[in-house]
C-alpha cells in the first residue's frame, strides 16, 4: 500500500524567502513521486517528478526536490518565494498498480 | 492549458438527480483518470480507464459509473445524488497507464446538489 503525508496544511512565508513544503511517503516499493500545484478554480498541474534518475529533482518555477530514501521524504523547496507562487500544493505517490495517492495539500501564502 | 477539457463547468442540480460528467483527453493521450476533490476528503481517486478499458477502481460509489469511449473520451455518471457529492470532480490523462507517466489535469466540474 502506499500513502503521502503533507505535514502542514498551511504554510506562510515572506516574499523573497526560502519556501520548504514538506511530505512523506510510505511504499512498500519503489515510488515514482510527483508535486502538483493548484490555483483558484484551476485544475492541478505537473511541478516535478521523480522517477529513480536522480534524487534531486527540478520542476519548474524554480521549484525543485529531493528525494531522500533513508527517511522517506520528497520535500519540495524553493529559494526565493514569489507572490505567485500562492497556491495549494500537493505530493503525491504511485508504485504499483496504476493508482496515485494524494495528500491532503499545503495552503502556501506568500507575505508580501 | 493542459489539454484536457471537461464539459460543463458548473453543475447545479437536485438531491436525487443524475448528472453526467464529460472528459476529453489530451490528444495522444490513453488512458483517463476520474478524481473527486472535496474540503472533507482532499483528492480521492475514483476510477481509470485505458483505451477503453477499466483499468483501476478506487473509491467510486456503487452510485457512480464511467466509460470510455472509442474516441477516448470520457463520461462520470452520478446518479441518485445526495448532498455529500457536491464536490469539484477532476478528470487527469496520461499517455498510458502505469505509474511512470504523469497525469495531466482537466480544469474541473463543479457539481452542487441542493
Amino acid at each position: 500500500a502506499q500513502s503521502v503525508t503533507q505535514l502542514g496544511s498551511h504554510v506562510s512565508v515572506s516574499e523573497g524567502a526560502l519556501v520548504l513544503l514538506r511530505c512523506n511517503y510510505s511504499s512498500s516499493v519503489p515510488p515514482y513521486l510527483f508535486w502538483y500545484v493548484q490555483y483558484p478554480n484551476q485544475g492541478l498541474q505537473l511541478l516535478l517528478k521523480y522517477t529513480s534518475a536522480a534524487t534531486l529533482v527540478k520542476g519548474i518555477n524554480g521549484f525543485e526536490a529531493e528525494f531522500k530514501k533513508s527517511e522517506t521524504s520528497f520535500h519540495l523547496t524553493k529559494p526565493s518565494a514569489h507572490m505567485s507562487d500562492a497556491a495549494e500544493y500537493f505530493c503525491a505517490v504511485s508504485a504499483s498498480g496504476n493508482q496515485f495517492y494524494f495528500g491532503t495539500g499545503t495552503s502556501l501564502t506568500v507575505i508580501p | 492549458d493542459s489539454g484536457v477539457t471537461q464539459t460543463p463547468k458548473h453543475l447545479i442540480t437536485a438531491t436525487g438527480q443524475r448528472v453526467t460528467l464529460r472528459c476529453s483527453p489530451r490528444s495522444g493521450d490513453l488512458s483517463v483518470y476520474w478524481y473527486q476533490q472535496s474540503l472533507d476528503q482532499g483528492l480521492q481517486f475514483l476510477i481509470q480507464y485505458y483505451n477503453g478499458e477499466e483499468r483501476a477502481k478506487g473509491n467510486i460509489l456503487e452510485r457512480f459509473s464511467a466509460q470510455q469511449f472509442p474516441d477516448l473520451h470520457s463520461e462520470l455518471n452520478l446518479s441518485s445524488l445526495e448532498l455529500g457529492d457536491s464536490a469539484l470532480y477532476f478528470c487527469a490523462s496520461s499517455a498510458q497507464p502505469g505509474s511512470y507517466y504523469e497525469q495531466y489535469f482537466g480544469p474541473g466540474t463543479r457539481l452542487t446538489v441542493t
